[in-house]
């Protein structure tokens, strides 16, 4: 079973780059999430989407745009990547919100020089 | 609004000895809390979950966590400490906010084992 895959692993931006993270699940969950990832500060959330069709900003949206494609997408933008935004990233689903476990994916190492 | 504050970035034990990991959470309406652990260059995994069944809570690898409402605390134990354990490990919580619920989660404790 994949559970939830991101894309890609790795990847350097020079600042003022664009991209987009690619997140996918096959449990056919409700909800997804985008968390951040950064030393000493644990995981910070960037933006959720409680079912499909819906988002909402989380701890750390700025700079930072979601798509929620269908049921199972939810990609991440950097419109114009700062080095600020180095971190890793972690995609997230779970059946719903609230008191259901989140499965993780494996995490995307963002730099941005 | 709802945070988590874990009390100490890294904890060292030696194999075999007790494993204490704090956590206390503010919420202004009755929590979902739970523990995840995350082993090196890897996603997070569930070790446990709080939602008000049961205020003592088993979950995988021998660990427990207590939830004590009066202190705001949701502590993870393991009488045990075993090599494997070592990993960083986060406390969360998620309760109902304007919009829907939010899961938050601790700055993270790094376990140290021993030998």
């Amino acid at each position: 079973n994949a559970g939830v895959t991101q894309t890609p692993k790795f990847q350097v931006l020079k600042t003022g780059q664009s991209m987009t993270l690619q997140c996918a699940q096959d449990m056919n969950h409700n909800s997804m999430y985008w968390y951040r990832q950064d030393p000493g500060m644990g995981l910070r959330l960037i933006y959720y989407s409680a079912s499909e069709g819906t988002t909402d900003k989380g701890e750390v949206p700025n700079g930072y745009n979601v798509s929620r494609l269908n049921k199972r997408e939810f990609s991440l933008r950097l419109e114009s990547a700062a080095p600020s935004q180095t971190s890793v990233y972690f995609c997230a689903s779970s059946a719903r919100t609230g008191n259901t476990e989140a499965f993780f994916g494996q995490g995307t190492r963002l730099t941005v020089v | 609004a709802q945070s988590v504050t874990q009390l100490g970035s890294h904890v060292s034990v030696s194999e075999g000895a007790l494993v204490l990991l704090r956590c206390n959470y503010s919420s202004s309406v009755p929590p979902y809390l739970f523990w995840y652990v995350q082993y090196p260059n890897q996603g997070l995994q569930l070790l446990l979950k709080y939602t008000s069944a049961a205020t003592l809570v088993k979950g995988i690898n021998g660990f427990e966590a207590e939830f004590k409402k009066s202190e705001t605390s949701f502590h993870l134990t393991k009488p045990s400490a075993h090599m494997s354990d070592a990993a960083e490990y986060f406390c969360a919580v998620s309760d109902l906010n304007t919009g829907g619920f939010k899961t938050i989660f601790g700055a993270g404790t790094r376990l140290f084992v021993k030998a």
